[in-house]
């Protein structure tokens, strides 16, 4: 069955500190997807990255970066240089591809706090 | 391009009344998606649909119906209102993969 563990509930760090959001997942598919988003207080649900389960680059977009690890099944979402503007809940989340629907099984989310 | 929009955006309901809630795409995918948001819980999956006429049952299903009559609409139905339903609910679409989440609407129930 699927499953996507978010260990952290909630994490706060002082502005310009780094920091790690830990997801790991479990499944039995081999081809799947693993996405992020980001939901600041408004409420609204933000895409931030789809990673393919057959490409473990790890990828960087600004101070976001991303390490996909196939051996330890994590999907970790690191902020550098956090800012206040960071804050939000996070979600990781698993899409399976060959159920054919994509639908996706959340994590339970980390709430992140940036203290200015 | 309106993305996905949702409709009614807040309701409050009291037990035993129903409500349907609309979720409209405007992009032309073929899935479409109910999640509710409850505290500490992440989202979870109550009904889907992989095409217009099809439905199918997600995570969550009980106290639900849903339709899909036209590609761009998918309907979320309550029948009968329970406090447990009080959530936040989302509608997505789907394409190849990557999904296009509402809003969100904010629904209680007293």
């Amino acid at each position: 069955a699927q499953k996507v563990t978010q260990a952290q509930t909630e994490i706060s760090v002082v502005e310009k500190e780094d920091v790690t959001l830990d997801c790991v997942y479990e499944t039995r598919d081999t081809t799947y997807y693993l996405f992020w988003y980001k939901q600041p207080p408004s409420g609204e649900l933000v895409f931030l990255i789809r990673r393919n389960s057959f490409d473990e680059q790890n990828e960087i977009s600004g101070r976001y970066s991303w390490n996909f690890q196939k051996s330890t099944s994590s999907f970790n979402f690191t902020i550098t240089a956090s800012q206040v503007v960071d804050s939000a809940v996070y979600f990781c989340a698993l899409s399976e591809v060959l159920t054919g629907a994509n639908n996706l099984f959340f994590g339970t989310g980390t709430r992140l706090t940036v203290i200015p | 391009n309106a993305g996905v929009t949702q409709t009614p955006k807040f309701r409050v309901l009291k037990t035993g009344q129903s409500m349907t809630l609309l979720c409209a795409q405007d992009m032309n995918h073929e899935y479409m998606y109910w999640y509710r948001q409850d505290p500490g819980m992440g989202l979870r999956l109550i009904h889907y649909s992989v095409g217009e006429g099809t439905t199918a049952k997600g995570e969550v299903p009980d106290g639900y119906n849903v339709s899909r009559l036209k590609k761009q609409n998918f309907l979320l139905g309550l029948e009968s209102a329970a406090p447990s339903q009080t959530s936040v609910y989302f509608c997505a679409s789907n394409d190849r993969g990557e999904q296009y989440f509402g809003p969100g609407t904010r629904l209680t129930v007293t």
